[in-house]
């Protein structure tokens, strides 16, 4: 069964940095574009950042362009998103997704980690 | 990236249809047929409901379904069911090759 767990959230401080993992199995990971989602406490869901299966197209949200880094290991079968300047606006529990065949078409999400920016 | 515009609340009693609608602008969801629906329970990960406008992933009830017109997409759940009671999200892909969410849309069966 596909199964993406992602890792690496927790407690930071504003204009801290925090690295989120996703380990992804039981599909062939290097064949799908893959993206992070956001959600803050209460609120709706937020797209944040999506790449491409060979790492060649790369695209941010503008809340968080410039800041943020995603990139992929396919050899680990791990995506990850490195979070810097982090502001409590970054607040939120962050899911990685898999994109299956057509756009927008995020078929499998993880559980999620939740990331608190609080001073 | 404006979020896409859903109602905040649609109810309905169970066995009756409800829709949800979702309007963005040309630059999205009226561009492309690429708009995706998804499922939310409190606590739980989404789950996609409809893909490309219209289609529905295999395991998805027939009674979930998808339309466009314009910059609207609407999506409507027919016999309405205790279970459904949710949070839905639309989401669209863009011309900037993003994509955008909707505002989100609590169903509540009566």
């Amino acid at each position: 069964e596909v199964q993406l767990v992602e890792s690496g959230g927790g407690l930071v401080k504003p204009g801290e940095s925090l690295r989120l993992s996703c380990a992804a199995s039981a599909f062939i990971f290097s064949s799908h574009t893959m993206n992070w989602v956001r959600q803050a406490p209460g609120k709706g869901l937020e797209w944040v950042s999506s790449i491409s299966s060979t790492s060649t197209y790369i695209y941010y949200a503008d809340s968080v362009k410039g800041r943020f880094t995603i990139s992929r290991d396919n050899a680990k079968n791990s995506l990850y998103l490195q979070m810097n300047s982090l502001t409590a606006e970054d607040t939120a529990i962050y899911y990685c997704a898999r994109e299956y065949s057509s756009r927008a078409r995020f078929d499998f999400w993880g559980q999620g980690t939740l990331v608190t920016v609080s001073s | 990236q404006s979020a896409l515009t859903q109602p905040a609340s649609v109810s309905g009693s169970p066995g009756q249809s409800i829709t949800i609608s979702c309007t963005g602008t040309s630059s999205d969801v009226g561009g492309y047929n690429y708009v995706s629906w998804y499922q939310q329970h409190p606590g739980k990960a989404p789950k996609l409901m409809i893909f490309d406008v219209s289609n529905r992933p295999s395991g998805v009830s027939t009674r979930f379904s998808g339309s466009k017109s314009g910059n609207t997409a609407s999506l409507t759940i027919s016999g309405l069911q205790a279970e459904d009671e949710a949070d839905y999200y639309c989401s669209s892909y863009t011309s900037s090759s993003t994509y955008v969410f909707g505002t989100g849309t609590k169903v509540t069966v009566l």
